[in-house]
């Protein structure tokens, strides 16, 4: 089993770049999130989606988007990346409403140089 | 915003202690999860405690949801080598599409 999958596992931009992360998962799961995760942080979320076509803004959205043209797919975009955007980013998927765990691909690691 | 502190921040043991992490926040939570992350991967689920005063137990992990929602603890008995991980809580808030609060995180290495 699959699960959650994410790509790339490691990439280095410079400042201004664009670029987009894609998760995907094969549980058929109905929501979908992106955090970063920062050293003494936590997970902090970016931005969530509650089925397809729908996505709303987290905790952290700021210099991010997102899509959600798939049910099984979650795009987050960074539009001119920026130091402060370096960090390690976790997609997760859960079932739906109630009271659900959350499933984690194993991460991006970003550095914007 | 609703925070989740976490105590202590690092731990350091050896195989065979017995160990506590804190979960505080000063909001209430519907429901709070303890997820242990290893490194280069994701967070994976251990528990999740529902009702106030609730105590779960999950082989030599103890887990308990304060009386308030507000807090909740992890206690590992007879640590080992195994146990070693980042421990995250993380609370649901209520009407929040599931949305997770995460804890600040707990960093423990069990040595032998």
């Amino acid at each position: 089993n699959a699960g959650v999958t994410q790509t790339p596992k490691f990439r280095v931009l410079k400042t201004g770049q664009s670029m987009t992360l894609l998760c995907a998962q094969d549980m058929n799961h109905e929501y979908m999130y992106w955090y970063r995760q920062d050293p003494g942080m936590g997970l902090r979320l970016i931005h969530y989606s509650v089925g397809e076509g729908t996505t709303a803004k987290g905790e952290v959205p700021d210099g991010y988007n997102v899509s959600r043209l798939k049910k099984q797919n979650f795009l987050l975009g960074l539009e001119s990346a920026a130091p402060s955007q370096t960090s390690v980013y976790f997609c997760a998927s859960s079932k739906g409403q109630g009271i659900q765990p959350q499933h984690f691909g194993d991460g991006t690691r970003l550095s914007i140089l | 915003t609703q925070l989740l502190e976490q105590s202590p921040q690092f731990l350091s043991i050896q195989e065979g202690e017995n160990l506590t992490v804190y979960c505080n926040s000063s909001s209430v939570f519907s429901s709070l999860q303890w997820y242990r992350q290893e490194p280069g991967e994701g967070p994976v689920l251990l528990v999740t405690v529902v009702t106030g005063g609730e105590v779960k137990k999950l082989k030599r992990l103890t887990f308990q949801f304060g009386d308030a929602r507000k807090d909740s603890s992890l206690h590992i008995t007879a640590a080992q080598p195994g146990d070693t991980g980042l421990y995250l809580c993380a609370g649901e808030g209520t009407g929040t599409a599931s949305k997770l609060t995460f804890g600040t995180g707990t960093r423990l290495q069990v040595t032998l």
